[in-house]
């Protein structure tokens, strides 16, 4: 069985970096054909994609966000890492990590399955 | 970025109810989208993949078809447990953006 979950801070003040740990089982982070992608999702509002992690340390991000974010993985550990620097108000949502399945003919065609249970990040002073 | 804009951003319809969501993308991304559906306090859970794949133990009232930049999630025969809010998403190219949802409501 895949799950994955988030653990991280509750409640980020303004201007801090946030650390989010996604730990997995049921599949390795080696999987040539698999990898870790987060998205978080404002109150109310819709997903919005931040970055993916590719078994062959292949990073992306988000346009708007990529000064902002930094993806790594911890293999041993079965581990993904997203931090956030500078928290604004604005960074309150729930970020949620999943795994990216790729296609028979590549990565480049790809789909998040499953997702963990996400967790709520408040950013307040 | 490549923009995808669902409609209708929400909808009322009964059990039984044949209904169909679309989503546009504002440039070709060939069949490179994914459909998922969210209930409220929950994760979204994956429903199609690559436009029209259905994705293991997805019930097959659920269907996806392509057509251009016009993609097209649709439940033959609503149950009970589909309401919920629907999201699609493209893989295409970076940023791998989402459409804003459509709320699918009980009438």
């Amino acid at each position: 069985q895949v799950t994955l979950k988030e653990s991280g801070p509750v409640l980020v003040r303004p201007t801090e970096t946030l650390t989010l740990t996604c730990t997995v089982s049921g599949f390795s982070l080696t999987n040539a054909k698999m990898g870790v992608g987060w998205i978080r999702q404002p109150p109310g509002k819709a997903l919005e994609w931040l970055a993916n992690i590719f078994s062959n340390d292949e990073k992306s991000y988000s346009t708007s966000l990529k000064s902002r974010l930094t993806i790594s993985k911890d293999t041993p550990r079965s581990q993904v890492v997203l931090t956030m620097t500078n928290m604004d108000p604005v960074d309150t949502a729930t970020y949620y990590c999943a795994r990216i399945v790729c296609s028979a003919i590549g990565c480049y065609l790809h789909w998040f399955d499953p997702w963990g249970q996400g967790t709520l990040v408040t950013v307040s002073s | 970025d490549i923009q995808m804009t669902q409609s209708p951003s929400s909808l009322s319809a009964s059990v039984g109810d044949r209904v169909t969501i679309t989503c546009r993308a504002s440039q070709s991304i060939s069949n490179y989208l994914n459909w998922y559906q969210q209930k409220p306090g929950h994760a979204p859970k994956l429903l199609i993949y690559a436009a029209s794949s259905l994705q293991s133990g997805v019930p097959s009232r659920f269907s996806g078809s392509a057509s251009g930049t016009d993609f097209t999630l649709t439940i033959s025969s609503l149950q009970p447990e589909d309401f919920a809010t629907f999201y699609c998403q493209q893989s295409y190219s970076v940023p791998y953006t989402f459409g804003q949802g459509t709320n699918l409501a009980i009438k």
